[in-house]
């Protein structure tokens, strides 16, 4: 079975510039996460759904950042335009229900560098 | 919600136990912890998660103290592949995992 998958591994972008990063979560999982690591300082939730719906976004930083999951399947997270600080890592998590005694499975991560 | 303590750094000999203390003492009754851990830039690896009963599964073992207000995460054998950033996390609810500092363990040989 396919864990959780993000693209692309790396991007380097220029201040100003867009980028989208996507998540593949496993298969039935109806609950995604995104969380996300900065140079120095730990990891942060950003938001949850599930299926198609933003269970919880109270994390997001700001309005540069978009995500989205249409039909329920995979997510993108757009941010637009890009500044320095939004440089870091950012993981997508992926869990089948919403107990809270279940686990959530991490993807490798997208390290985005904004130059 | 519950936080976490956690040293923030110690080491451990190649093939003897790694026990990482963590102190969660506002927890409520039904919030679980969980442990994960980061290896180097990769994402996040469960490892256990446990709310009141002693766990074990083939990667570790957590004791829960009775009052549930701090846990052990055991490692019986470590190797040089557990150096890696340990998380304790108390599950707030049903949506996410909240991360701390967590315990940077470096096993020596």
């Amino acid at each position: 079975e396919a864990g959780v998958t993000q693209f692309p591994s790396h991007s380097v972008i220029e201040k100003g510039q867009t980028v989208t990063l996507r998540c593949d979560p496993i298969s039935g999982h109806d609950n995604l996460y995104w969380y996300r690591r900065v140079m120095g300082k730990e990891i942060k939730f950003l938001l949850h759904f599930v299926k198609e719906s933003k269970q919880d976004e109270s994390g997001m930083p700001n309005n540069r950042f978009l995500a989205e999951r249409t039909g329920g399947t995979y997510s993108t997270l757009k941010v637009q335009p890009a500044e320095l600080e939004d440089s870091g890592v950012y993981f997508c998590a992926s869990s089948q229900g919403q107990q809270h005694n279940e686990k959530l499975f991490f993807g490798s991560g997208t390290q985005l560098s904004v130059l | 919600d519950a936080k976490t303590t956690q040293p923030p750094s110690m080491d451990c000999a190649e093939g003897r136990a790694a026990n990482l203390p963590c102190n969660h003492s506002t927890i409520s009754g039904n919030e679980y912890v969980y442990w994960y851990r980061q290896i180097h830039s990769q994402g996040p690896q469960y490892i256990i998660h446990g709310l009141k009963n002693n766990e074990t599964n083939e990667m570790a073992s957590l004791i829960i103290t009775e009052d549930r207000k701090s846990s052990t995460l055991i490692l019986p054998h470590a190797t040089l592949r557990d150096t890696a950033v340990y998380y304790c996390i108390v599950r707030i609810h049903n949506n996410d995992m909240r991360f701390g500092a967590g315990t940077r363990l470096t096993v020596k040989p």
